[in-house]
């Protein structure tokens, strides 16, 4: 199956700093996606961006198919952006579903 | 848009019982539902699909008779599991599909905590 690789794992910030989380993946995919897991363990969706550039006010994340990979920019980080981030892909897997694969995620800290 | 609720949010239950989880999809229809487990500090892993009117799709690996998984309706499915025993502990979060574009997003409910003593 399609194998998906995040980095950092671990990723320790400042308040107002700026950060970048990577997304690599094995194969062609027809549906990606970025979720941010709260402490109580919400998915809460950040962006379908199966390819090409998105923003959501201080977040925006690219996408390059071609070369297999997704990147998700975090700006002027809060102590609110604390959690984890996730990546998922997956192909298009017939009966009109797309199956997502997910990375093992990055625990991002925000410090005061 | 786009919300999809689960209940319980939490369950504790004895070894050998059976316990079901429902997802619902509030504001869209879904033909097509996920359930995942995660552990803790892991990622999520998928069980199965349900598809709405027809039997679910389990991944390798998943015992679907201890996993039960209806999806009667386009905004319901449920997961029962069966005989539960303390290694069934885990957090399961159901996500529903909805068109995006030219493909499909997954919205994904709260979760369930399940505890089997």
């Amino acid at each position: 199956g399609i194998q998906v690789e995040q980095s950092p794992p671990d990723l320790i910030l400042q308040e107002g700093a700026n950060s970048t989380l990577r997304c690599n993946f094995s194969d062609s995919v027809n549906n990606l996606q970025w979720f941010h897991q709260n402490p109580w363990g919400q998915l809460i969706n950040l962006f379908y961006i199966p390819s090409g550039t998105k923003q959501n006010g201080r977040l925006s994340a690219t996408t390059v198919a071609t070369e297999r990979y997704s990147l998700l920019y975090i700006s002027s980080s809060q102590t609110t952006d604390s959690g984890v981030y996730f990546c998922a892909v997956g192909p298009y897997s017939g009966a009109g579903s797309y199956q997502l694969t997910f990375g093992k995620g990055t625990k991002l800290s925000v410090i005061p | 848009g786009a919300v999809v609720s689960q209940h319980p949010s939490w369950v504790i239950c004895k070894s050998g019982t059976s316990v079901k989880i429902e997802c619902r999809s509030l504001d869209f229809q879904a033909t097509t539902m996920f359930w995942y487990r995660q552990f803790p500090k892991q990622s999520l892993m998928l069980m199965a699909t349900s598809n709405e009117g027809s039997k679910a799709t389990y991944e390798q690996g998943v015992e679907k008779d201890k996993f039960l998984i209806n999806h009667a309706s386009l905004t319901l499915s449920t997961l029962t599991v069966t005989s539960a025993h303390p290694e069934d502990s885990s957090f399961y979060i159901c996500s529903a599909e909805r068109p995006s574009g030219s493909g499909h997003e997954q919205f994904f409910g709260p979760g369930t905590r399940l505890t089997v003593l």
